[in-house]
């Protein structure tokens, strides 16, 4: 069964840390674009992060950039998102999620999501 | 870049709704759109603008000229109720639109 399941979320204070783990089953992780989306409470999707296939590229959303670092390890299948100088506004549930058409988006595979709150 | 889309689209069953999203130029990009019900994670309906994944009924379809993507649900069901999404790339990054929630009447 191709799968994603994500991990590494919960309640952290502003300025904290925490670091996201994304698993990968069931198809060859090496051969897809994967992106970070997240989703605040009641809100839309809105894109983070992107990584290339072998980890060369990597786009961030402005809001983000420079706080936040989108990796991979092809041999552990899995894909991370740090998460640094955390702020009220990156709470959300954080989705990782299969790029089907290189790199354009097209999400045809999402996790369950993780829910990090950030809060005192 | 900013996709636009109507907060919400009412129709009534077994008839056809159509969902529209707005950007610059967009008939010029890819779009894709998802279907995301309460306290589940999204489905991509629609992707390249017309194309559907596996397992998407034949009643979903997409359309993309000018400014303007349509996602089109014909025979609507009172299973398709649910939030959909616009997306499209621009300059490498990814962009949602604001998200419709479809009501079945």
């Amino acid at each position: 069964e191709v799968q994603l399941v994500e991990s590494g979320g919960g309640l952290v204070q502003p300025g904290g840390s925490l670091r996201l783990s994304c698993a990968a089953s069931g198809f060859t992780f090496s051969r897809y674009w994967m992106s970070w989306v997240r989703q605040a409470p009641g809100k839309g999707l809105e894109w983070v992060a992107k990584i290339k296939q072998d980890g060369s590229e990597k786009y961030y959303v402005d809001s983000v950039k420079g706080r936040f670092t989108i990796s991979r390890d092809n041999a552990q299948n899995s894909l991370y998102l740090q998460v640094n100088s955390l702020r009220a506004e990156d709470t959300a549930v954080y989705y990782c999620a299969r790029d089907l058409v290189g790199g354009e988006g097209a999400f045809d595979i999402w996790g369950q999501g993780t829910m990090v709150t950030v809060s005192s | 870049y900013e996709l636009i889309q109507p907060p919400s689209v009412s129709v009534s069953p077994g008839q056809t709704a159509s969902i529209t999203c707005s950007g610059d130029k967009l008939g010029n990009k890819y779009t894709c759109w998802y279907q995301q019900k309460p306290g589940q994670s999204p489905v991509l309906v629609i992707y390249q603008d017309t194309k559907r994944p596996s397992g998407i009924p034949e009643r979903f379809s997409g359309s993309n000229s000018g400014n303007t993507a349509t996602l089109t649900i014909s025979g609507t069901q009172a299973m398709d109720e649910a939030d959909y999404y616009c997306q499209a790339w621009d300059s490498s990054h990814v962009v949602f639109g604001g998200g419709t929630k479809l009501t079945v009447l």
